[in-house]
């Protein structure tokens, strides 16, 4: 069974281009989560989806940053314009949204913004 | 105060010995706990849940969990040079939110 794809794994931008970032969640799981890893702050929650519908966005650090999931195979991490300081590792992950499953990670996405 | 709190390390243990990390929570309601290990470069990959007092083995691995004290442990016996990662805790909260901790260092030194 393949597990969460992310696509791009490594993206190279300049400053002000606009990145977006792919995830599709494991088939059958129907919540998916977006965080940002970093050596200063370590991994933090951006955005939660259950049944494609935003739950908690609290975590998305402005508004150039936006999430959708248009259905339950797909979602996007929009940035734009992106700023250095937004070069991290982005993980993707899904879960079962009931009954307490455990998270299941994708690859990441490597994001450099010169 | 942090949802999860781990003690940052980094952990060294001799090959062959225990490695025992902690993993304290706040929200008293949580029922779901887990343990990722992270390696250099890769992302966080499960390698225990627990869902009641107790202990559970699995190999190696022993999580133990304390709900009264707040308290979840993974313990690693026989500890071997490719257990050196970060351990992440994570607990799933009453709203269905995962909160992960910072993470402890482990190296196991050969």
């Amino acid at each position: 069974d393949a597990g969460v794809i992310q696509s791009p794994r490594h993206e190279v931008t300049e400053m002000g281009q606009e990145v977006t970032l792919r995830c599709k969640p494991i088939s059958g799981h129907n919540s998916l989560f977006w965080y940002r890893q970093t050596m200063m702050r370590g991994l933090e929650l951006l955005i939660y989806f259950n049944n494609n519908v935003p739950i908690d966005d609290s975590g998305m650090p402005e508004d150039r940053f936006s999430a959708k999931m248009p259905n339950a195979s797909f979602s996007t991490l929009k940035i734009q314009p992106s700023e250095p300081r937004d070069s991290a590792v982005y993980f993707c992950a899904s879960s079962l949204g009931s009954s307490g499953r455990a998270q299941f990670f994708g690859p990441g996405t490597r994001l450099t913004v010169l | 105060q942090k949802e999860v709190e781990q003690n940052s390390g980094p952990l060294s243990v001799p090959e062959g010995a225990i490695a025992s990390l902690n993993c304290t929570y706040s929200d008293r309601g949580s029922q779901s706990f887990f343990w990722y290990r992270q390696y250099s470069g890769k992302s966080p990959e499960l390698i225990m849940s627990i869902y009641s007092n107790g202990d559970k083995e699995d190999g190696r691995f022993t999580a133990q969990l304390n709900k009264a004290s707040q308290y979840v442990s993974l313990l690693i016996r026989d500890s071997q040079p490719s257990d050196s990662a970060t351990y992440l805790c994570a607990v799933r909260g009453t709203g269905n939110q995962f909160y992960f901790g910072t993470g402890t260092s482990l190296t196991v030194i050969p």
